[in-house]
């Protein structure tokens, strides 16, 4: 029973570099999200794609591109990293959005990505 | 004023002990609360829904105050495998969450 699963786990990058953060769920979920966690932040939501076919922007979304490859696929990508970006990446998914009535989030285990 | 404020802690507590956290928010129209548990390094994982009525599961308790703006967690008769960051989330048009709580249970 797998849940929500990222890959990779570890990622160094260099300044500029680019690369994509992917996440599956197997849950049969409609809503996905992309957080980051920085210390003393909490979780920040980068963007969000409440159904197949659609995405939106959260709090942090500059520097970052999603795509919702089909329902159980959603993926993260940063064009040209920045140091900024260096954070612990967390995908979730959930049956419906915020909003929506009492939906939890699912998270996967988490992307740390460290940008030099 | 962040939307969602937690106490960071830590909270250094034995076994055995019974200890409650807070989780203030501003967003009047918040609509669903939780409180979630992240071991360190690891993902966030769903402890409980937080209802009006106040819940109950095992050794937690969840209460939510909608006039004062805040939900609480109780953890009763604490063990050494409560120990983690207690993280409060709740729903509007998204989520938000809290910086966490936390807590260290000694022997």
């Amino acid at each position: 029973n797998a849940g929500v699963t990222q890959t990779p786990k570890f990622q160094v990058l260099k300044t500029g570099q680019s690369m994509t953060l992917q996440c599956a769920q197997d849950m049969n979920h409609n809503s996905m999200y992309w957080y980051r966690q920085d210390p003393g932040m909490g979780l920040r939501l980068i963007y969000y794609s409440a159904s197949e076919g659609t995405t939106d922007k959260g709090e942090v979304p500059n520097g970052y591109n999603v795509s919702r490859l089909n329902k159980r696929e959603f993926s993260l990508r940063l064009e040209s990293a920045a140091p900024s970006q260096t954070s612990v990446y967390f995908c979730a998914s959930s049956e419906a959005l915020p909003g929506d009535g009492d939906q939890p989030q699912h998270f996967g285990d988490g992307t740390r990505l460290s940008i030099l | 004023r962040k939307e969602v404020e937690q106490d960071p802690g830590p909270f250094n507590v034995p076994e055995g002990a019974t200890v409650a956290f807070n989780c203030t928010y501003s967003n009047s129209a918040s609509q669903s609360f939780f409180w979630y548990r992240q071991d360190c390094r690891k993902e966030p994982k769903l402890l409980m829904s937080v209802y009006s009525s106040g819940n109950e599961d095992g050794r937690f308790t969840a209460q939510l105050n909608r006039a004062s703006q805040y939900i609480s967690l109780l953890i009763r008769d604490s063990k050494l495998s409560d120990s983690a960051t207690y993280l409060c989330a709740l729903t509007h048009y998204d989520m938000r969450f809290g910086a966490g709580t936390r807590l260290t249970v000694k022997p």
